[in-house]
């Protein structure tokens, strides 16, 4: 059936460095990845998304990895703020206007 | 623009009471998703629609839990004869539904907190 997992539940970085946070899927026919940025008490906030016909897709400060190969997504945040420390959650979409299904989030914290 | 708008965002229940949950989508957007999020977990998919219909409910429990989209006002996700077990925070996401890049990127609500006593 279809899951989407994250390797580690937290990740601790120092303010300032890179962060990569990884994600696997194992449906794939998926074809629309999003990231998804949830602090404590509020709504999941999107961050970035990229089509399966897209192995990166870059925003501000952040960078998307899809390599279908090994159906692996990868969140890269560039020098770390501590306004980043928050839980991500990949998500996978298959088909248009169809459900997200969630990993498990992991818990990125961020060291002053 | 306003985001998607929720309410109440929490919400206090006895056993057996009625619980309903509000989701006001972003203007514009015609599909409105359910989701549900137990503590230390990821959210579950739990049913989609679009104005006066359902679109799929496969992630509803079969029994208690319905949802409507009317022509006119809030989504509406309704838990009767609550039970401790839906305790747990109930979001809402909308989403444009046109044709093109960013028509079924999802946006979320602040969420509802619901408490069963």
């Amino acid at each position: 059936g279809e899951s989407v997992g994250l390797h580690l539940p937290t990740l601790s970085v120092q303010e300032g460095d890179n962060s990569i946070i990884n994600c696997a899927y194992s449906n794939s026919a998926s074809d629309y990845f999003i990231w998804y940025k949830q602090e404590s008490g509020k709504g999941p906030q999107f961050i970035i998304d990229i089509r399966s016909n897209m192995d990166k897709r870059q925003g501000q400060r952040v960078t998307v990895l899809l390599n279908k190969t090994v159906k692996h997504l990868s969140l890269q945040i560039a020098a770390t703020q501590p306004g980043d420390s928050a839980v991500y959650f990949c998500a996978e979409l298959l088909g248009a206007n169809s459900k997200l299904t969630f990993g498990k989030g992991i818990t990125l914290s961020v060291r002053p | 623009n306003a985001g998607v708008m929720q309410n109440p965002r929490h919400l206090v229940r006895r056993r057996g009471q009625e619980a309903r949950l509000r989701c006001s989508p972003m203007k514009g957007h015609s599909h409105v998703y359910w989701y549900r999020q137990l503590p230390e977990e990821g959210l579950k998919f739990m049913v989609y629609l679009q104005k006066e219909n359902i679109i799929d409910e496969s992630g509803m429990p079969k029994e208690r839990f319905s949802a409507e989209f009317p022509k006119e006002g809030p989504s509406i996700l309704r838990i009767q004869q609550v039970v401790r077990g839906d305790s747990a925070a109930y979001f809402c996401a909308s989403a444009p539904g046109l044709a093109g890049r960013g028509a079924d990127t999802q946006y979320f609500g602040p969420g509802t907190r619901l408490t069963v006593l």
